[in-house]
């Protein structure tokens, strides 16, 4: 299945600056997906990203907010701008790997000071 | 809308004592059953699929089944480095990508 690299694996951020998270995956994928898992809550499905064209984002979630680039087949990054501490999560990627089995990323534990 | 409930929220064995989780879920036609482990801090890590009713699948010391209602991980004498939150998750026949996650299952085991 699938391997995918993401970083940073966290980061401590002031509020009101931007954070770029980035995933790299070993083979190509056509779509990829961004969660955000707030502590003791479930994956919550903030867009997906199809290479080519524009992410398509959940109720709840805007590109002004979580801005997404998929400049190819194996690669993607999530950008939380203007952060509050409401937007403290761990951040991850996901692709579809063999056998329907998703494969994530290792995540992104970010803290808003 | 597919649901999934996992329960319980939070269990705490000790070493050796097998136990079961919970993940009830109603789905517009089940394409899919997923499990995950997640470490805390750390992305799910992928355990098993399961798509009919009556199928089992195992490794190591889990064993997960599954029902046209519901799915059970079945832990048989853990241990300590079994700790961990388990994850449900369906996705549906139809055409949708997208999974439906429960809020999982934190395990602690106790040496």
């Amino acid at each position: 299945s699938a391997v995918i690299s993401q970083k940073p694996s966290r980061d401590i951020c002031q509020r009101g600056t931007s954070l770029t998270i980035q995933c790299q995956v070993d083979s190509q994928v056509t779509m990829m997906f961004w969660y955000r898992q707030q502590p003791g809550q479930s994956l919550t499905l903030i867009a997906t990203a199809n290479q080519g064209s524009e992410a398509t984002y959940e109720s709840g979630f805007v590109i002004d907010k979580f801005p997404i680039s998929r400049p190819n087949l194996t690669f993607s990054t999530l950008t939380v701008s203007n952060m509050s501490p409401e937007d403290s999560s761990i951040y991850l990627c996901s692709v579809i790997g063999t056998g329907d089995a998703y494969t994530f990323g290792s995540g992104t534990r970010l803290t808003v000071v | 809308e597919d649901q999934v409930t996992q329960s319980p929220e939070a269990l705490r064995l000790q070493e050796g004592e097998s136990s079961s989780l919970n993940c009830s879920y109603t789905v517009s036609g089940l394409r899919g059953l997923f499990w995950y482990r997640q470490d805390p801090g750390k992305g799910p890590e992928f355990l098993f699929t399961l798509y009919s009713a009556g199928e089992e699948k195992e490794k190591e010391r889990l064993k997960a089944t599954l029902t046209k209602k519901e799915s059970f991980l079945h832990i048989t004498a853990p241990k300590p480095e079994d700790s961990a939150t388990y994850l449900c998750a369906v996705r549906a026949s139809g055409g949708s990508y997208i999974p439906t996650f429960g809020r999982g299952t934190s395990l602690i085991v106790h040496p």
